[in-house]
């Protein structure tokens, strides 16, 4: 398996755009995870799925940012309007069970910058 | 106050050494407590994980030891290489499905 794959890998925008990231989990995990990552902050989850149900969207930081996933193959995690505030590097984590139970791979991210 | 905090923030050694990275935690018990290495320009990878009743786990040159008296983990590094130049995250799962992550340590090795 290739792994989780996420694209794009680098995305510049202008404040107030849309930008939309995209994930392929590995075949057969049924839990999908999103992060967000900044020096500051450090890592932090946005919102899981289980069998593309959304189970806990209690990260996302507020209503411009909205997460899909409409199979088992597909996520995204659209940012709209885009905001200066939210450059960061955003991960994408699949597993075969809950966060905690069992390990979670990781793609290499999208690192956001919003002008 | 973050319940899961990492020291030093960096770490810069020369290869061949020895180096100890902690983590400690404020809420005992927890369900596993897991060391993540980032590589830049990556995802985290998993390195070890421990449960609460584990003292030490190993996984090739580096041991993870956790003292629940003093609510702290450490990553022992062992005869460091140039590729253990990373971030290391400890992330604590208390139990509650959502991971607690610390801001990690940024550790770089020089030749």
């Amino acid at each position: 398996d290739a792994g989780v794959i996420q694209s794009p890998r680098h995305e510049v925008t202008e404040m107030g755009q849309e930008v939309t990231l995209r994930c392929k989990p590995i075949s057969g995990h049924d839990y999908l995870f999103w992060y967000r990552q900044t020096m500051m902050r450090g890592l932090e989850l946005l919102i899981y799925f289980n069998n593309n149900v959304p189970i806990d969207d209690s990260g996302m930081p507020e209503d411009r940012f909205s997460a899909k996933m409409p199979n088992a193959s597909f996520s995204t995690l659209k940012i709209q309007p885009s905001e200066p505030r939210d450059s960061a590097v955003y991960f994408c984590a699949s597993s075969s069970r809950g966060q905690g139970d069992t390990e979670a791979f990781f793609g290499q991210g999208t690192r956001l910058t919003v002008v | 106050k973050n319940q899961v905090e990492q020291s030093p923030q960096s770490l810069i050694i020369l290869e061949g050494k020895n180096c100890t990275l902690q983590c400690n935690y404020t809420v005992s018990p927890f369900s596993n407590l897991r060391w993540y290495k980032q590589d830049t320009g990556r995802g985290p990878v998993s390195l070890t994980i421990m449960t609460f009743s584990e003292n030490t786990k190993s996984n090739g040159r580096y041991t993870a030891t956790l003292d629940a008296d003093t609510k702290q983990s450490s990553l022992h590094i062992t005869a460091s290489q140039l590729s253990d130049s990373a971030s290391y995250i400890c992330v604590v799962n208390f139990g509650n499905e959502k991971l607690t992550f610390g801001t990690g340590t940024r550790l770089t090795i020089i030749p």
